[in-house]
């Protein structure tokens, strides 16, 4: 199966702040990545399909980047509301898998 | 409004079974595939298994071993998810997610049901 590794883990950062994520993938995945976002309490919500393509509603603060294995999810002025937990997964082959998550604290 | 209502979770002893199902409305269920997904409290997302439109095509994570089954009946808008040998770390909330299509990425999730293995 292909492994996801998310970096880093965890972070803190400030209102205002560009935030980056990496999704590094085990091999080679095209662009067939998508990032969610999780708050406690909630089931994920997809921000970005397709590594590049943001989903419908979603604040175009939000971005994606890569293809291939190593993707990136940009928030360029970190809001209140984006204190969470952000997910990768690839659907490029079969099983289906996730990053470890990566949770963003202020 | 898109619904998806799981419901069967609840404490099992180790090595049992349980049959968690899901009740889908608010779109036109047989047009898309359906996932599996799973959760441990504080634990990261995991897939689970898919099924497709028409229940032709199942894929399942590869730690299950072959314990679950996954299978939809489009008559009553359902899917469903047979787990058997359930071992502690098997205890998560288990989710119904849709599909965009035909087996990619989710767009939707219902609410999970809480799967606890315990003596």
């Amino acid at each position: 199966a292909i492994q996801l590794t998310q970096s880093p883990s965890s972070l803190s950062a400030s209102v205002g702040d560009r935030l980056t994520i990496t999704c590094r993938a085990s091999q080679g995945i095209s662009s067939a990545l998508a990032w969610y976002q999780q708050k406690p309490g909630k089931t994920p919500k997809v921000l970005i399909y397709d590594a590049t393509i943001l989903e419908s509603g979603v604040p175009s603060r939000f971005s994606g980047s890569g293809s291939g294995t190593d993707f990136t999810l940009t928030i360029s002025s970190l809001q209140p509301e984006d204190f969470a937990t952000y997910y990768c997964q690839q659907f490029n082959i079969y099983p289906l898998t996730f990053g470890g998550g990566t949770k963003v604290e202020i | 409004e898109l619904r998806l209502v799981e419901s069967g979770g609840g404490v099992v002893q180790p090595g049992g079974s349980l049959r968690l199902s899901c009740a889908a409305s608010g779109f036109t269920f047989d047009d898309y595939a359906m996932h599996w997904v799973r959760q441990a409290p504080g634990k990261a997302l995991e897939w689970v298994s898919l099924i497709s439109w028409d229940g032709g095509r199942t894929s399942y994570a590869d730690s299950l071993r072959g314990r679950f089954t996954v299978s939809r009946d489009n008559t009553k808008n359902s899917l469903y998810l047979e787990m058997s040998s359930l071992t502690a770390e098997d205890s998560a909330f288990y989710y119904c997610v849709k599909d965009i299509s035909s087996g990619s990425y989710f767009d939707f999730w219902g609410q999970g049901t809480l799967v606890t293995v315990s003596s």
